[in-house]
């Protein structure tokens, strides 16, 4: 089944301490990018990457890295986590055929807690 | 930059009534808009989506028309039903410079419908 894959789906934490969120897709897609989803603002983009050893920052990179050593991952690092970054995070990918209007597949989503 | 505006939530309706759910957008140029749903606890799916001016996306009874004298793709739906209680985000394409792209959501409208 094609799918982006996303872990942990739930994740409580404390500020400071170092955390990543993992993405894997299996459908061979070049393009990849991190959402937040926050009550009253929708999804924001993070970071993004055109394919491997390409990335970029989106809307709100700060306080996020990102890296894209193979095609199929995508993981979120949190350096030293905030609270204000407690959201609902999402990976998505998309193949680079069509400028994007095949639409985005979306993971399942990460609810991230920073206590 | 680029935006969309949608429609205040909680939008109640009774089963087999008439859904309508406005989006507008402010762009550049004329990009591709689409309509996601997000059901509970689960990643955003593609609903529909309309890549020019006229256009009319449809899928699973929804459809939405992309006009651009309005700059509006307002999402409806003859008769819902209760399985359709879920959050729909309208969205725009931007293609970013160097190639990337990236979606601009709106901040969401949620839809319960009630027997």
């Amino acid at each position: 089944e094609a799918q982006v894959t996303q872990n942990p789906r739930y994740l409580i934490t404390v500020t400071g301490k170092k955390l990543t969120v993992t993405c894997s897709q299996n459908m061979n897609h070049e393009y990849m990018s991190w959402y937040r989803q926050d009550p009253g603002l929708g999804l924001r983009q993070i970071y993004y990457s055109m394919n491997v050893e390409a990335t970029d920052k989106g809307d709100v990179p700060e306080g996020y890295k990102v890296s894209r050593k193979e095609k199929r991952n995508f993981p979120l690092i949190l350096e030293s986590p905030s609270p204000n970054q407690t959201s609902l995070y999402f990976c998505a990918s998309s193949t680079t055929g069509g400028w994007g209007n095949y639409g985005y597949t979306f993971g399942s989503g990460t609810r991230l807690t920073v206590v | 930059g680029n935006s969309v505006t949608q429609m205040e939530g909680p939008v109640t309706l009774s089963e087999e009534a008439f859904l309508t759910i406005n989006c507008t957008y402010t762009a550049t140029g004329y990009p591709s808009l689409f309509w996601y749903v997000q059901y509970p606890g689960e990643g955003l799916q593609l609903l529909l989506k309309a890549t020019k001016a006229d256009d009319k996306g449809s899928n699973k009874g929804f459809e939405a028309t992309y006009r651009k004298e309005t700059t509006s793709f307002h999402l409806e739906k003859g008769s819902v039903q209760v399985s359709d209680s879920a959050v729909y985000f309208c969205a725009l394409l931007d293609i970013l410079t160097g190639g990337g792209n990236k979606l601009t959501f709106g901040t969401g409208t949620q839809l319960k419908v009630e027997l």
